[in-house]
């Protein structure tokens, strides 16, 4: 299939610890965004990326938390010095456009625990 | 404030009845889509209907249909002839021309037999 994939698909670490979550879009797919979402609550909108466009960073809850696209293709989310507060599912997904109609498709996740 | 609100935290219904899921949103864009997602307790989110702000007919996609009333920036969803298979978390989003999704806090659907 040709789905959103991510990496790992859980991850359990130690407070203070770096992390690192992986993205890979649907081949041909310009936009991709990556998600949070705690433990029986909705999503919250962490960063967007759109082409070769400055990404919309506005989501990001402290400087702790960057992204990068390599290529316009795979994204990595990185969380330093992860807190327990930290701890959620982070959902990536793309789209073939940034336009409003544009479907998102959606990853399986990486579950985050933080100790 | 809040931009998309589902008042509705659990709503229950029984095999082969209609269930209304509530969704209110806020914007000051005339450009604009919103969207309903399920999520299972497999936690994957799947996309279920999508409609326009200019979209004059009402979204249907088999047994969903989108109830978009825009002066009053409601969008519910409806899902006729409920299945056990329905029983999961649904979402109302939205989104702004060049934006993310904005999602609202979910509805947990119960379908009993």
């Amino acid at each position: 299939g040709a789905g959103v994939s991510q990496s790992p698909s859980n991850k359990v670490t130690e407070k203070g610890k770096d992390v690192e979550l992986r993205c890979d879009p649907i081949s041909g797919h310009t936009a991709l965004y990556w998600y949070r979402q705690s433990l029986g609550q909705g999503l919250e909108f962490l960063i967007y990326f759109q082409g070769n466009s400055a990404p919309d960073k506005s989501g990001l809850p402290s400087d702790r938390f960057s992204a990068e696209r390599t290529g316009g293709s795979v994204s990595t989310l990185t969380i330093q010095r992860t807190q327990q507060e930290d701890s959620a599912v982070y959902l990536c997904a793309s789209s073939h456009t940034s336009g409003r109609a544009s479907e998102q498709f959606f990853g399986p996740g990486t579950r985050l625990t933080v100790l | 404030a809040q931009k998309i609100t589902q008042t509705q935290p659990g709503m229950f219904v029984q095999e082969k009845e209609a269930v209304t899921l509530d969704c209110t949103y806020d914007t000051s864009d005339q450009s604009y889509g919103l969207f309903w997602y399920k999520q299972p307790s497999s936690g994957e989110m799947i996309f279920l209907i999508y409609q326009g702000s200019y979209d004059e007919q009402n979204a249907t996609e088999g047994r969903y249909s989108l109830n978009f009333q825009k002066a009053r920036k409601s969008a519910n969803l409806v899902i006729s002839a409920s299945q056990l298979g329905d029983s999961a978390m649904y979402f109302c989003a939205m989104r702004e021309a060049g934006t993310a999704l904005i999602f609202g806090k979910g509805t947990t659907l119960s379908v009993s037999s």
